[in-house]
């Protein structure tokens, strides 16, 4: 079946700093790849999407790359700000099948 | 455009009981997903409606049963409550036109706890 890794957390960074999340996935044929974003007391947003190999996703100064050799889709943003201090998930869903296989999910924390 | 809203907030169940938790999807989808997050832990699909019937199910219990209807809203009711079952519980519609992934929107969850 489908799953999704990704390291676990929290993340704690100061301000400015780099990000990286590293997610990893298994699935049959060529999913689509998906990082949300849920801040505290609310419901999970779209952060950014990638739907087929080398693929790369961005939003907000957040990227991923779809890589299928290595079956990965980490997350980067060069420089955090305390508002991207959120719960991030990686998630994939198998083609034709609109539905998401989530990874446990990494807390972020940015402090001033 | 209104976006996908999810009742009641927070609900209290005691072991045993059943419970039912409402969806109203956006304005123009047609299909609505349920997913429960546990504490600590990733969403995981119990089920998906689409056009009033059931689309594909995840691992859980046939106790979990959902409902759509012909304004594409949705209930999941849960019956004979566990302790398990306490959770967020997160409904996200999409306009599925066949084919590739449709992105799915999501309400800001029904906080249920069971005692």
């Amino acid at each position: 079946g489908n799953s999704v890794t990704q390291m676990e957390g929290p993340v704690t960074l100061s301000e400015e700093a780099f990000l990286t999340i590293n997610c990893t996935y298994t699935a049959t044929g060529y999913p689509s790849l998906f990082w949300y974003v849920q801040y505290p007391g609310e419901g999970l947003q779209l952060l950014l999407k990638a739907t087929k190999a080398d693929d790369k996703g961005s939003n907000k100064g957040f990227e991923a790359t779809y890589r299928k050799e290595t079956t990965s889709f980490h997350l980067e943003k060069g420089s955090v700000q305390v508002s991207d201090s959120a719960v991030y998930f990686c998630a994939l869903s198998d083609q034709g099948y609109s539905t998401l296989t989530f990874g446990k999910g990494t807390m972020l924390l940015v402090s001033p | 455009e209104t976006g996908v809203t999810q009742s009641p907030t927070h609900l209290i169940k005691t072991r045993g009981q059943q419970v039912t938790l409402r969806c109203s999807s956006q304005s123009g989808h047609n299909t609505v997903s349920w997913y429960q997050q546990a504490l600590g832990q990733g969403p995981q699909f119990i089920f998906q409606y689409y056009r009033e019937e059931e689309n594909g199910r995840g691992n859980f219990p046939p106790r979990f049963s959902g409902l759509q209807f012909p304004n594409y809203s949705s209930e999941l009711n849960v019956n004979a409550l566990e302790l398990d079952d306490s959770a967020l519980y997160l409904c996200a519609s999409s306009l599925e036109t066949g084919g590739s992934y449709n992105e799915q929107f999501f309400g800001p969850g029904t906080r249920l706890t069971v005692l």
